[in-house]
């Protein structure tokens, strides 16, 4: 199994664009890379995935490079409800999927 | 579209107690999955249902937990006899893949909260 490996927190200000970088160093030829964000009292909610270079959709963007060793999650202009914690996961396969600690982040008004 | 439900939404016992948690996946949904989610931690894979059927419970703690999925759509997860350390948000998630493949995407119930004393 790919282990990926992020910062336990973060911190930012309300308008600013976050970025969060997740370390995978052994991922796989047929390995994706999702995102997961999780609110207090809910369950993970996906938010984005990818193979290589990049995606964008409504509410993120993922970076990968091309030695797919790592990603970074992008969040545009983030508020106070984007308060949460937010899991890299890499998975192919069948491989069941695994949820590392996650990144909390706390966006200050 | 319904999300997942699952019941109750907390559950307070003592240990030794056997306790059941229920979940009911969107509709048509193929896979279900039971987590564990510790307190400060990312959720764990308990087990993974492909319609009535497990493909993976390699990290379910067998001697005390079970899980089934009859008909291949509501699932409950038991413990029994319950210990301390199974305090934790038991989560309950299914995806619309016939064989649980990488790019699924996971829709999640809202958890229910176990409390042990």
């Amino acid at each position: 199994l790919a282990k990926t490996t992020q910062p336990i927190s973060m911190d930012s200000y309300e308008g600013q664009e976050v970025n969060i970088t997740c370390s995978h160093n052994n991922i796989a030829t047929n390995d994706y890379i999702t995102w997961y964000q999780q609110f207090p009292s809910q369950g993970p909610r996906f938010i984005i995935q990818g193979y290589k270079t990049k995606v964008t959709n409504e509410v993120a963007s993922l970076f990968i490079p091309a030695d797919r060793k790592s990603s970074t999650l992008s969040l545009p202009r983030v508020s106070l409800s984007d308060t949460a914690v937010y899991y890299c996961l890499v998975s192919g396969g069948y491989q069941k999927v695994t949820f590392g600690t996650g990144t909390k982040l706390q966006v200050i008004p | 579209e319904a999300g997942v439900a699952q019941s109750p939404r907390y559950k307070i016992i003592e240990k030794r107690q056997s306790v059941a948690f229920w979940c009911n996946p969107i509709s048509g949904h193929a896979t279900l999955y039971w987590y564990q989610q510790i307190l400060g931690q990312g959720p764990k894979l308990l087990i993974q249902f492909q319609n009535n059927g497990v493909v993976d419970d390699s990290q379910l703690p067998k001697d005390r937990f079970s899980a089934e999925r009859l008909k291949g759509v509501d699932s409950t997860l038991k413990i029994q006899p319950a210990k301390l350390e199974d305090s934790a948000v038991y989560l309950c998630a299914s995806s619309s893949a016939a064989f649980g493949g990488p790019t699924d995407t996971q829709y999640f119930g809202p958890g229910t909260r176990l409390t042990v004393l």
